[in-house]
């Protein structure tokens, strides 16, 4: 495998900004991408990184550093609705992904 | 323009036995990736399918196998169907010219459960 990894479970108050970390142990992969999993649904689209840095898009934003083998996931203004799994994955045109982060947000 | 679909959603079957799962990839889409989601975990990579040629296979044994056909859906079988089979099977599509960097977009899946 692709040795990603992701914390098991995250907990976060409404309102707040979380951070979901993922490092790997893998080069060469042409992005790395970050998808939202709601529990029995399919996964679907966050962002994704090709080079080092920054990308936003609304309240999610995500980051790479490839010398590092590290990117986030950063959540801002967090809502009841955001409680779900989140995944990262690199990808060499196949996806491997990590096991995901179950992020609980409580009022 | 239409999402991914899969069917059935979900299958019962006992050991043994053999399933064929469907996919219609999103429109414009000519590549289909297959992937094992077992509870509680990420998705495993099965295989892809890239203008009807197999394109990258991960670690699962012959029994399972795909197609993709000329309008770019695709199936995937699996034959002698084991306990440990039980997951949910999702596929997604993506434009795959792109050297790796498009997304690829999931269907619902279908969840199987092996008895």
């Amino acid at each position: 495998g692709q040795n990603i990894d992701q914390p098991t479970e995250m907990t976060a108050t409404e309102g707040a900004i979380v951070q979901i970390n993922c490092t790997y142990q893998t080069s060469g992969f042409n992005g790395l991408f970050w998808y939202q999993q709601h529990a029995g649904e399919a996964p679907t689209f966050l962002s994704y990184n090709v080079l080092d840095g920054l990308e936003e898009k609304g309240r999610f934003s995500s980051f790479l550093s490839r010398s590092k083998g590290y990117s986030y996931l950063l959540l801002k203004e967090l809502q009841m609705k955001d409680s779900a799994s989140y995944l990262c994955a690199v990808s060499f045109n196949k996806f491997y992904f990590g096991s995901g982060t179950k992020l609980n947000v409580k009022p | 323009e239409t999402g991914v679909t899969q069917s059935p959603t979900h299958l019962i079957k006992t050991r043994g036995q053999q399933v064929t799962l469907r996919c219609s990839s999103q429109s414009g889409h000519n590549t289909v990736s297959w992937y094992q989601q077992a509870l509680g975990q990420g998705p495993q990579f099965i295989f892809q399918y890239y203008r009807e040629e197999e394109n990258g296979r991960g670690n699962f044994p012959p029994r399972f196998s795909g197609l993709q056909f000329p309008n770019y859906s695709s199936e995937l079988n699996v034959n002698a169907l084991e306990l440990d089979d039980s997951a949910l099977y999702l596929c997604a599509s993506s434009l795959g010219d792109l050297g790796g960097q498009e997304t690829q977009y999931f269907g619902p899946g279908t969840r199987l459960l092996v008895l």
